[in-house]
């Protein structure tokens, strides 16, 4: 009964790596959207995409970047890994699209990936 | 920019009791609330989902409510037992800068004893 998938549960990178994590739903959602969770700060959003190609800013971007090439796959992109980036990441996706503003649909989530850079 | 606070952040309790966690945020404009569990290095799992036209949602031994003119919710767990025990999120949907994606509370961390 897997919806979201992440493609890998652990990682561990080096420093300056550009490393891409992998998320694949299966449950035709317009919306997706990559998290990281650190202790203390909560889950703060990255990056979301609305459609195919079209990618949007979270409220922390910087140093990362998104691919959504097909509807059913996000990619987020660490273009050169840093220590600072150590964290848990979290895709999730939802229906809801600014068309269908009758329409609001429960959040699914992927099982996190656990990102170590060293 | 929507806040969402959480109290507590922790909590023991015995089992068997009943307990209820806390969510409130600072802009009523929300298109819905929605309540997670998440388990220890684990994602989160969707719990509740009530729309902003709802004022509770049931399942099981759960129950969320929203007032969404005061800002709050809470959920209210039945009977706990020593399998509810993780962190539970709050997160409410809304049109802001970030288009429609959830903003989360910081979580109420449960622990529930035998």
């Amino acid at each position: 009964d897997v919806k979201v998938t992440q493609s890998s549960r652990y990682l561990v990178k080096r420093t300056g790596e550009k490393v891409f994590l992998e998320c694949v739903q299966d449950m035709d959602h317009e919306n997706m959207f990559w998290y990281r969770q650190d202790p203390g700060l909560g889950l703060r959003l990255i990056y979301f995409s609305y459609d195919v190609k079209m990618k949007e800013k979270g409220d922390i971007p910087e140093g990362y970047s998104v691919s959504r090439e097909k509807k059913e796959r996000f990619s987020l992109i660490l273009e050169s890994a840093s220590t600072n980036q150590t964290s848990m990441y979290l895709c999730a996706s939802t229906s809801y699209t600014p068309l269908q503003a009758s329409m609001h649909t429960e959040a699914f989530f992927g099982q996190g990936t656990r990102l170590t850079v060293v | 920019k929507q806040e969402v606070t959480q109290i507590p952040a922790a909590l023991s309790v015995p089992e068997g009791e009943n307990l209820v966690l806390n969510c409130s945020f600072t802009d009523s404009a929300i298109y819905n609330l929605q309540w997670f569990r998440q388990d220890p290095g684990k994602g989160l799992t969707s719990l509740l989902l009530i729309q902003s036209s709802q004022r509770e949602q049931t399942s099981g031994r759960l129950n969320a409510s929203l007032d969404k003119s005061s800002g709050r919710s809470t959920l209210y767990i039945a009977a706990s037992q020593p399998g509810d025990s993780a962190t539970y999120l709050c997160a409410v949907s809304g049109h802001s800068n970030s288009g429609y994606a959830l903003n989360f509370g910081k979580g109420t961390s449960l622990l529930v004893t035998p």
